[in-house]
């Protein structure tokens, strides 16, 4: 079936820096990923639509400068943060959508998500 | 915008047991959706619901969608070790897209063999 993966599965880094994810699916064109945010013990949080070749659509209290979205190809979406503060450590989960199966709840894949540890 | 209250928020039951939980919504939803997350991973979606009244079986997993289009539950039965895991219902925020998932805050469920 398809598969979406995410790179780093989990990463550190000081506060201030930036770190970037890589979320890729890898049997399918995704024209559309999606960014979620979760912090423990707690739902997924709906940061931004990604699609191909265009700008993201940032939900409501997301900042755009600070969360960069680029979604160069069919196959792979960024997330970065930048200068990233120890309120930034999250598990980063996407997912990407298979236009194939389009119209359906099944049209939608998720990664296993990236713990984010800003110190 | 739309939110669903899922609950209990966390069950600890011991194998063999059944499991109920439930999720409601302040407003309507076209479609329910029940996942599963196990711990550092990406949810895992185990039943989809599409109209109301709607009773799925998936193994031993039963969803359905309430009649009011307004709540769902999922049961389990006969729990096992490896049903541990986070479940969460979700619908299409704003009803317009798949993608676009609004989320239950979930029930974390504990076995114990």
């Amino acid at each position: 079936g398809a598969v979406v993966s995410q790179h780093p599965s989990w990463v550190i880094c000081k506060s201030g820096t930036s770190v970037k994810i890589e979320c890729r699916s890898l049997d399918f064109q995704a024209t559309t990923m999606f960014w979620y945010r979760q912090f423990p013990k707690q739902s997924l949080m709906l940061m931004a639509t990604s699609n191909e070749g265009s700008k993201a659509t940032y939900e409501q209290g997301v900042e755009k400068d600070k969360f960069l979205i680029n979604h160069a190809s069919l196959t792979l979406s960024t997330l970065t943060v930048t200068s990233a503060h120890p309120e930034d450590s999250s598990f980063y989960i996407c997912s990407a959508r298979d236009p194939l199966l389009a119209g359906g709840p099944r049209e939608q894949y998720f990664g296993p998500g990236t713990r984010l540890t800003v110190t | 915008g739309q939110q669903l209250n899922q609950s209990p928020q966390s069950m600890f039951i011991q194998e063999g047991e059944d499991v109920s939980m439930n999720c409601t919504s302040s407003s309507i939803f076209n479609t329910w959706l029940w996942y599963k997350q196990d711990p550092g991973e990406g949810p895992v979606l185990l039943i989809a619901l599409y109209k109301a009244g709607e009773l799925t079986s998936n193994g031993r997993l039963t969803a359905q969608f309430g009649i009011t289009r307004k709540d769902s539950f999922l049961n389990i039965s006969a729990s096992i070790p490896s049903d541990v895991g986070i479940y969460f219902c979700a619908g299409p925020a704003g009803g317009t897209s798949y993608g676009k998932l609004t989320f239950g805050q979930g029930t974390i469920l504990t076995v114990h063999p």
